[in-house]
């Protein structure tokens, strides 16, 4: 299994353009998370997704799109970048249910100048 | 919201037990408590979890107080590998779905 996979690693982005940031797992989870990491501190839930078609918001959506239309794809698109955008954003999954843990890819970072 | 307190950093002796302290007294009766921790540029990754008892796996120990307003993470021999973030999380019950609820960690520093 490669687990949970993100692409790209880096990237630089201008203010007002937009990218999508992509994320795969193919461990069958129905749950997948969309977090971002600002320097120093934790991770803070943009949107969640507890099954295909199933998306709701977490602590920090705005700017930020999701959609879910098969299990192992959660693309997060960003619309508009900002430079309070810069962060690192990461993706986990996990199965359902209240004592399962997430598995977390290696991670997007990303500059908006 | 459930929040975790956590000292910002410790310091320990490579080979020498550690014992990572977490406060968490708004917790509710059906939060579990989450032990991840975060490498140098890598995502998080899952050490240990727990609901009432103490725990054990081959990474770590959970030790939950009675009140279940604090635990502590016990890494039994520290290497220079497990030089890392720590972060204590609740898994709390939030509009419907259980969900993670981050703070910002204990940096721990393993000492040659």
């Amino acid at each position: 299994n490669a687990g949970v996979t993100q692409t790209p690693k880096f990237r630089i982005l201008k203010i007002g353009q937009s990218m999508t940031l992509q994320c795969t797992q193919d461990m069958n989870h129905n749950y997948m998370y969309w977090y971002r990491q600002d320097p120093g501190m934790g991770l803070k839930l943009i949107y969640y997704s507890v099954g295909a078609g199933i998306t709701d918001k977490g602590e920090v959506p705005n700017g930020y799109n999701v959609s879910r239309s098969t299990t192992e794809d959660f693309p997060l698109r960003l619309e508009l970048a900002a430079p309070s955008q810069t962060s690192v954003y990461f993706c986990a999954s996990s199965y359902s249910g209240r004592k399962e843990t997430q598995y977390f890819g290696p991670g997007t970072r990303l500059l908006v100048l | 919201d459930a929040k975790t307190t956590q000292p910002n950093s410790m310091e320990s002796n490579e080979e020498e037990p550690v014992h990572l302290p977490c406060n968490h007294s708004t917790i509710s009766g059906t939060d579990y408590i989450h032990w991840y921790r975060q490498l140098p540029s890598q995502g998080p990754e899952y050490v240990i979890h727990g609901l009432t008892s103490n725990v054990n796996n081959r990474m770590a120990s959970l030790a939950i107080a009675e009140d279940r307003k604090s635990s502590t993470l016990i890494l039994h021999r520290a290497t220079l590998r497990d030089a890392a973030v720590y972060y204590c999380i609740l898994r709390a019950l939030t509009s419907g779905t259980y969900k993670y609820i981050f703070g910002t960690g204990t940096r721990l520093k393993v000492l040659a």
